[in-house]
């Protein structure tokens, strides 16, 4: 079964500056979908960035970028020049392309903090 | 698009009433998720549906919980009776097939049901 870690429970990153979130999988699969996904203290949940894995070339949106390194099993986030608006809690997903078969699984979560 | 929408976004309730969450997908999508939130449990998957059918439903944690999807703009979750430890925040999500034609996309959450059951 496919699984997702995050490693760091608790990040901080002062405003301005650039934050790596870690995560990695496990899978046996050669295709699949990983995603980021922030949530603010409304709860609500925001797709960030999205990477397929047939895709060579790592996602970028705007100051979001990933560091996807399918060998390693590594999906990390960069937050290039952190605003306070980024502070919010981050879940690293795996989504499987096998057919009929549909579930997100997400990582525990990484609680980001930026400070003024 | 108004993005996925649930209601309400806050329900208190009694242990033993019934509760009934509700959530509408985006329009033109044809699967529908239904998620729980605690900080014990993180984020788990309940139910999905594909088409208004259910798939998967190994996520419900017992009897008490049910859902359905009438049709494609609408779903309800609902428990019945309610306990405490049903007190959580519910998510609803929606996504559609991509392009290759037979696997499910991006999903989007919906701003979610924060329930409390005293």
């Amino acid at each position: 079964a496919q699984t997702v870690t995050q490693s760091q429970p608790e990040m901080s990153v002062q405003e301005a500056e650039t934050v790596t979130l870690s995560c990695t999988y496990d899978t046996s699969e050669s295709d699949y979908y990983l995603f980021w996904y922030k949530q603010p203290p409304s709860r609500q949940m925001i797709l960030v960035i999205r990477q397929e894995a047939y895709k060579q070339q790592n996602a970028t949106e705007n100051r979001f970028s990933v560091n996807f390194q399918k060998a390693a099993k590594s999906f990390s986030l960069k937050i290039s020049d952190s605003q306070l608006g980024d502070a919010a809690m981050y879940f690293c997903a795996y989504r499987t392309l096998r057919p009929s078969y549909d579930k997100v699984i997400f990582g525990p979560g990484t609680s980001l903090s930026v400070i003024p | 698009d108004a993005g996925v929408i649930q209601s309400p976004r806050h329900e208190v309730t009694e242990m033993g009433q019934e509760v009934t969450l509700r959530c509408k997908p985006i329009s033109g999508h044809d699967y529908l998720f239904w998620y729980r939130q605690t900080m014990m449990r993180g984020l788990e998957l309940l139910i999905y549906f594909n088409n208004n059918v259910p798939i998967d439903d190994s996520g419900m944690p017992e009897d008490r919980f049910s859902a359905k999807m009438p049709n494609a703009s609408f779903s309800t979750l609902k428990i019945q009776p309610s306990e405490p430890r049903d007190s959580a925040v519910y998510f609803c999500a929606s996504s559609s097939r991509t392009a290759r034609g037979y696997q499910t996309d991006t999903q989007y959450f919906g701003p979610g049901t924060r329930l409390t059951v005293l």
